[in-house]
This record gives structure tokens, C-alpha cells and sequence, in this order.
């Protein structure tokens, strides 16, 4: 069973638009929500993260919101820009435990000129 | 910059065949990660480590081992390597719940 899911798998926006990538989680454990970026033919780097004790955070035209109760998570990249255009994996670890650091499905977002 | 270093980057092995994957860091990062990454997948964990010393099994550690010797290496074994084994795979290093770094990654085919 998944524990962190993404959705859509693929998403495609016009320059200029906000992108909404959704990502939601089955431990009530998790803590520490990073989201990663990976262009073609390169590794995945640390895009944002943000941890519960608040619900937003923003960096830039990148903002995360985050839905404790429900357990979703949401990625909002505002005045998208091609140099965008990449797959963006939620990620998820706990704390207490393990500190496995569990990766979603990913989406494949493509920001057209 | 974290620095992590994967070798080989590209493997041609045969099934049945033994391959090591190694990884090195240069961070002293506690933590070590060995996960694969495949079309609709995204990354799935596969090994990770505390420290020397130390491997525990992660999402899908069948048919593959793992190996901390130092803090700085970290080792992904297939004993009998299989088909669908073949994938991209990648390590990563960081510290708890602070940003992970990856390595460049490592093509493997299994024939």
C-alpha cells in the first residue's frame, strides 16, 4: 500500500497559470513534508518542505498547504514558467522511528510557453 | 555543496550474475538511502542506513542486500540479479528530516 500518494500523474498549464499538484499520506506519524523536483536526465533536489506546526509555507512563487486533519498536502507553483516544467515528488517522514524518507509517484508538470 | 558519488553509473550485467552498487558521501551524513526509481513508480525505497555499521530494509528490499562499512560508503548488493531489476537507481545521504541529497544515479540492465 502506498503511503504517499501524488495526483494527477500528469499535469500541463499554460505560462502564467498557477499549477496545483496534490499529494496525501496514510501515517498519522509523518512530520516533515518535503517536495523534490527532478528535471530530465538529473537527480532530485529539495524543492520546499514544511513541517505541521504550520500550515503554509511559501518560498518564492512555490507555497505548500497543508491539511493535518485530512492528511493532504498541496503544492501551488504561482506564474508558471517553462523552465518549470519537471516532475515534482511529494515526500514524507515520521520523527519517531525510522526516519525513512518516503517518496510519492510523482507528476510530470509541463508549462507551456 | 553535498557531495554524493555513485559508481558505476551505467551496468550491463547478466541475470544470475552478482552486482554491487557503491555509494560515497562526503558530508558525514548520518543517514543513507538506496532507492530505485522506474516509469509510474516514482522512488521507491529500497535500503537505508543510520550510520556504520547499520542497514534496514525499506519498501522493497527483496532480492537486494545492503552494506555500511564507514560513514561515508554505502553499498547496494544484488546477489542474483534478475530482469526486473533493471532501473535507475539512486542514493542519497542527509541527516534527519533536513534535505537529502542524491547522487547522480546508475543505469542497470540486467540481460
Amino acid at each position: 500500500q502506498q503511503q504517499v500518494r501524488q495526483s494527477p500523474q500528469s499535469l500541463t498549464v499554460w505560462e502564467g497559470e498557477t499549477a496545483i499538484l496534490n499529494c496525501s499520506y496514510e501515517d498519522s506519524t509523518f512530520d516533515y513534508f518535503p517536495w523534490y523536483w527532478q528535471f530530465p536526465r538529473e537527480s532530485p533536489a529539495l524543492l520546499i518542505a514544511i513541517r505541521p506546526v504550520s500550515n503554509k509555507k511559501e518560498d518564492g512563487r512555490f507555497t505548500i498547504f497543508f491539511n493535518k486533519r485530512e492528511k493532504k498536502l498541496s503544492l501551488h507553483i504561482t506564474d508558471s514558467q517553462p523552465g518549470d516544467s519537471a516532475t515534482y515528488f511529494c515526500a514524507a517522514s515520521a520523527s519517531s522511528g525510522s526516519w525513512q524518507l518516503i517518496f510519492g509517484s510523482g507528476t510530470q508538470l509541463t508549462v507551456m510557453p | 555543496e553535498a557531495a554524493v558519488t555513485q559508481s558505476p553509473r551505467n551496468k550491463v550485467a547478466v541475470t544470475g550474475g552478482k552486482v554491487t552498487l557503491s555509494c560515497n558521501q562526503t558530508n558525514n551524513h548520518n543517514n543513507m538511502y538506496w532507492y530505485r526509481q522506474d516509469t509510474g513508480h516514482g522512488l521507491r525505497l529500497i535500503h537505508y542506513s543510520y550510520g556504520a555499521g547499520s542497514t534496514e530494509k525499506g519498501d522493497i528490499p527483496d532480492g537486494y542486500k545492503a552494506s555500511r562499512p564507514s560513514q561515508e560508503n554505502f553499498s547496494l548488493i544484488l546477489e542474483l540479479a534478475t530482469p526486473s531489476q533493471t532501473s535507475v537507481y539512486f542514493c542519497a545521504s542527509g541527516d534527519e528530516q533536513t534535505e537529502v541529497f542524491f547522487g547522480k544515479g546508475t543505469r542497470l540492465t540486467v540481460v
